[in-house]
C-alpha cells in the first residue's frame, strides 16, 4: 500500500541555517505530495504541495520537488526563522476520488537565534 | 470565512465511558475526514464522507468507533467504551468537493481526547 517515510527529529538550527526535512514514498499510480505544517498550539496547516512529476511546491521561502525517479518529495529552506519552530509532515494522496491523505510520522524543527 | 471548528478542544474521560467529538466543516465543504493522531505519531485516516455517499469507513481501528454526518454539514464522531489507548488528538478535515484528488484539505484545531 501507499506509505510515506519522513527523517525522524528533532532537528535543531540556528537561524539563517540552510533546512533540508527528507521524506520518501511509495505509491501506486500517481499520487498528489504534500508538506502540512503544525505551529505550536495551532493546527495543521497546508505549507506546499506538487500534483505531478517535477512540479515544484513552494511558499514562505520553503520549497519541494515531486521526484519521480527518487520517489521523494524533500523540504527545503534556504534561510530558517525561529518563527519556522513546528512540526513537518510529508503527506501523499493517492490518485483516486475520496483518498484520504497518508502522512509521515512528523518532524520537528526547532529554531534557534 | 470559517475555518474548520471542532468541539470540544479537550476532553478528559474515565475508562469505559463513551465520548462526542464534533466537527462543522467549511460550509460548502462537500467532503470531511477525520484522523487520528497518536502522540508522535502521523495522522491515521478514520473515516470519510463525502456528499450523500456511503461514508468509506475502511480507516476506523474497532466497532467502538463510529461516525455521522448529516448531509454536508456537522460531523460527529463516537467512542464507545472508551480505552487508554484511544488517548489522541483527533483532527477533522474538510474540502470543496473529492472530483480532484489535489484538493487541499483543510484541518480543523483537533480535540485532544485523554482516557484515564
Amino acid at each position: 500500500g501507499n506509505s510515506v517515510t519522513q527523517m525522524e527529529g528533532p532537528v535543531t538550527l540556528s537561524e539563517e541555517a540552510f533546512l533540508t526535512i527528507n521524506c520518501t514514498y511509495t505509491a501506486t499510480g500517481y499520487p498528489s505530495l504534500f508538506w502540512y505544517v503544525q505551529y505550536p498550539g495551532e493546527g495543521l496547516q497546508l505549507l506546499l504541495k506538487a500534483t505531478k512529476a517535477d512540479d515544484k511546491g513552494s511558499n514562505k521561502g520553503f520549497e519541494a520537488t515531486y521526484r519521480k525517479e527518487t520517489t521523494s518529495f524533500h523540504l527545503e529552506k534556504g534561510s530558517v526563522q525561529v518563527s519556522d519552530s513546528a512540526v513537518y509532515f510529508c503527506a501523499l494522496r493517492g490518485g483516486q476520488a475520496g483518498t484520504a491523505l497518508i502522512f509521515g510520522k512528523g518532524t520537528t524543527l526547532s529554531v534557534s537565534s | 470565512g470559517a475555518g474548520v471548528s471542532q468541539s470540544p478542544s479537550n476532553k478528559v474521560t474515565e475508562k469505559g465511558k463513551d465520548v462526542e467529538l464534533r466537527c462543522d466543516p467549511i460550509s460548502g465543504h462537500t467532503a470531511l475526514y477525520w484522523y487520528r493522531q497518536r502522540l508522535g505519531q502521523g495522522l491515521e485516516f478514520l473515516i470519510y464522507f463525502q456528499g450523500n455517499s456511503a461514508p468509506d469507513k475502511s480507516g476506523l481501528p474497532s466497532d467502538r468507533f463510529s461516525a455521522e454526518r448529516t448531509g454536508e454539514s456537522v460531523s460527529t464522531l463516537t467512542i464507545q467504551r472508551t480505552q487508554q489507548e484511544d488517548s489522541a488528538v483527533y483532527l477533522c478535515a474538510s474540502t470543496p468537493g473529492d472530483y480532484l484528488h489535489t484538493d487541499t484539505q483543510y484541518f480543523g484545531p483537533g480535540t485532544r481526547l485523554t482516557v484515564l
